[in-house]
């Protein structure tokens, strides 16, 4: 398939344990961004990477968050310490430019995080 | 700040009815998109439209038509002759221009549910 994939589908993990999600955004896509949608509630922006770069940062809630795009192409984002506040569907989008402004995102399945 | 509204958490109507989906949007930005999301029971964010705001025109897709009101800050969609495919919680969106980060804002969406 051509759309943007997430892995794994659903973590469940244990308070205090380090968990990564990986997303892999459609080919050629420059732009990528990460959001978290808890029950009820619409997505929230957590970071955004144009190419390798993180562009926008400023949604990742405190320093147990952080992302990587090494090679401009998949991206993992990573929780230390998680908490049970942590439990959320995490979700992966990207899209073709990103730079200019008011690019469709094209939106993976998600992550839905558990944090016991 | 950018901030979207939608206030109606859940609609209910009976297969073949028309619908209205309110978005109400708040930015200070003279160029941002409106976006609208489908997101169904299976959890994969859907695109359906995207309107820059110096394009008032509305828009009909099939079923689907759109009503950009700049003097409201309105952005609303109607489902004409409603189906129970349309069942799905519907997010308004809101990006800014590229120089304020390309994130969207979304409302806490609206769940559509179409009874047979």
């Amino acid at each position: 398939g051509a759309g943007v994939s997430q892995t794994p589908s659903n973590k469940v993990t244990e308070k205090g344990k380090y968990v990564e999600l990986r997303c892999d955004p459609i080919s050629g896509h420059t732009a990528l961004y990460w959001y978290r949608q808890s029950l009820g509630q619409g997505p929230e922006f957590l970071i955004y990477f144009q190419g390798t770069g993180a562009a926008d940062d400023s949604g990742l809630p405190n320093d147990r968050f952080f992302a990587v795009r090494p090679e401009g192409s998949v991206s993992t984002l990573k929780i230390q310490r998680t908490e049970r506040g942590d439990s959320a569907v995490y979700l992966c989008a990207s899209s073709l430019r990103g730079w200019a402004g008011g690019d469709e995102q094209f939106f993976g399945p998600g992550t839905r995080l558990t944090v016991l | 700040a950018q901030k979207v509204t939608q206030a109606q958490t859940e609609i209910s109507v009976v297969e073949k009815e028309d619908v209205t989906l309110d978005c109400v949007y708040e930015t200070r930005d003279t160029t941002y998109y409106l976006f609208w999301y489908k997101q169904p029971p299976s959890g994969e964010l859907v695109f359906l439209i995207r309107r820059n705001s110096f394009d008032e025109q509305n828009e009909i897709s099939g079923r689907y038509s759109w009503n950009f009101q700049k003097s409201t800050s309105s952005f609303n969609f109607t489902i004409t002759a409603s189906q129970v495919v349309d069942s799905a919680v519907y997010f308004c969106a809101l990006s800014g221009p590229s120089n304020t980060g390309n994130q969207f804002y979304f409302g806490t969406g609206t769940s559509l549910t179409v009874i047979p």
